[in-house]
């Protein structure tokens, strides 16, 4: 069956780093996706990583998959309040016509 | 500049009382899709379509009805509206439904409720 699941919350002091775990379940996922969601907004793509690779890094986010552990990660170097938002995992399948979403970390930066 | 449009964005209505959430998108794209998002649940999918007069089911679609009579428009309606509609609405296009790396482009988002 198709299931994403993540921590609820995460709280991290300004300039470290945060790192927002996601499993899933569905071994025939295709690509994995993590989207951000700021206050009263949409949701917007941050990076996305094949399901044949095993990091990706974009500036400030690094994206780790362990394909054998279905983990997924999105670790955020030197992290601001203006990162403060939540976090979803997603991933799409092969011949499903839809995103399968996580519920949503939500980061919440101090300083 | 490329963007999917809802409206409204925000609404209230009482139980019973038909309403109907446009969603808009300029990119030309094939794929729509709704979602709606709950706390705890993330974004889970009422209908999708692939193109022009072909939509289908998603999880959730008890309680909804769409259409797809151009391309640009997939609008998402309430025939009677029940408080557990109460939610945050989604609506979002792609050229591809995800196959591909082709990004989902995401609405601003409806928030509505049902008293």
């Amino acid at each position: 069956g198709e299931d994403v699941e993540q921590s609820l919350f995460l709280s991290v002091r300004e300039g470290d780093s945060s790192v927002i775990n996601c499993t899933y379940t569905d071994s025939s996922s295709t690509y994995l996706y993590w989207y951000k969601q700021e206050p009263g907004a949409g949701l917007q793509l941050l990076t996305y990583i094949f399901s044949n690779m095993d990091m990706k890094q974009d500036q400030r986010l690094t994206v780790l998959l362990n394909k054998k552990d279905k983990h997924l990660s999105l670790r955020i170097a030197d992290t601001q309040t203006g990162d403060s938002a939540i976090y979803f995992c997603a991933e799409s399948i092969s011949g499903y016509n839809k995103l399968i979403f996580g519920a949503g970390t939500r980061l919440a930066v101090h300083p | 500049e490329a963007q999917v449009t809802q409206n409204p964005r925000y609404l209230i209505t009482v139980t019973g009382k038909k309403l109907t959430v446009t969603c808009s998108q300029n990119m030309n794209h094939e794929y729509m899709s709704w979602y709606r998002q709950d706390p705890g649940l993330g974004l889970r999918q009422i209908y999708y379509s692939m193109n022009v007069e072909v939509t289908d089911k998603g999880d959730v679609p008890e309680g909804y009805k769409v259409s797809r009579k151009e391309k640009r428009n997939f609008p998402l309606i309430l025939e009677s509206p029940s408080p557990n509609q109460t939610s945050l609405y989604f609506c979002a296009s792609s050229c591809d439904p995800g196959v591909t790396q082709e990004t989902q482009y995401f609405g601003p988002g409806t928030r509505l409720l049902v008293l």
